[in-house]
């Protein structure tokens, strides 16, 4: 079945700085590629999504990058602020009505 | 739009009893809801997905005699578990799929935090 590696599982970053996160999947049917945001005790908050047929996608300080022939995508944050600080899960998905595999996650601390 | 409610958000109970959590799209009609569990500092895991009108279908490990899910209707998902013990203790969390959407956006419910003494 398909699996999601997520990598680093704790990033530390200074206010400002950038803070990049990375996954991998295995199931080259995927499509469609999450990024959740989650806050102790919170359900998750979607941030940004991309699907198969775009490479990068950007939304103010966040943006994905997806590489399919590698089978990885990315996480760029910018400008770092410290309620950036939360759990980062990626996920991937096979489309519609397909489940969504989860990354292990990413502990993000903006150290002001 | 796109709100998902679960409920109750928080429950405490005895080993041995069965607890009903429900998760509800309040807003939009969704032909598949999912099932998760998450331990503290680990990741959400799929226990099921549920489609409206058929039986579920579980993750391999999950027991669906434990973790009864019934999908009644294209607005609510029930996950009851049966016997309780505290092992099932967890963090629980629902999501929905909206019907008349390519994506699969999923939207997630504020989830349950079940405590078995």
């Amino acid at each position: 079945g398909e699996n999601v590696e997520q990598h680093p599982s704790t990033l530390s970053v200074q206010e400002g700085d950038s803070a990049v996160i990375k996954c991998t999947y295995s199931d080259s049917a995927s499509n469609y590629f999450p990024w959740y945001k989650q806050e102790l005790g919170k359900r998750p908050q979607l941030i940004i999504d991309i699907r198969s047929n775009v490479g990068e996608k950007k939304d103010q300080r966040i943006a994905v990058t997806l590489n399919k022939t590698a089978k990885h995508f990315s996480l760029h944050i910018t400008e770092t602020q410290p309620e950036d600080s939360a759990v980062y899960f990626c996920a991937a998905s096979r489309g519609y009505g397909n489940k969504l595999v989860f990354g292990a996650g990413t502990i993000l601390r903006v150290k002001s | 739009g796109a709100v998902v409610s679960q409920h109750p958000s928080r429950v405490i109970c005895k080993s041995g009893t069965s607890v009903k959590i429900e998760c509800r799209s309040l807003d939009f009609q969704a032909t598949t809801m999912f099932w998760y569990r998450q331990f503290p500092k680990k990741s959400l895991m799929l226990m099921a997905t549920s489609n409206e009108g058929s039986k579920a279908t579980y993750e391999q490990g999950v027991e669906k005699d434990k973790f009864l899910i019934n999908h009644a209707s294209l607005t609510l998902s029930t996950l009851t578990v049966t016997s309780a013990h505290p092992e099932d203790s967890s963090f629980y969390i629902c999501s929905a799929a909206r019907v008349g959407t390519v994506d699969n956006e999923q939207f997630f419910g504020p989830g349950t935090r079940l405590t078995v003494l």
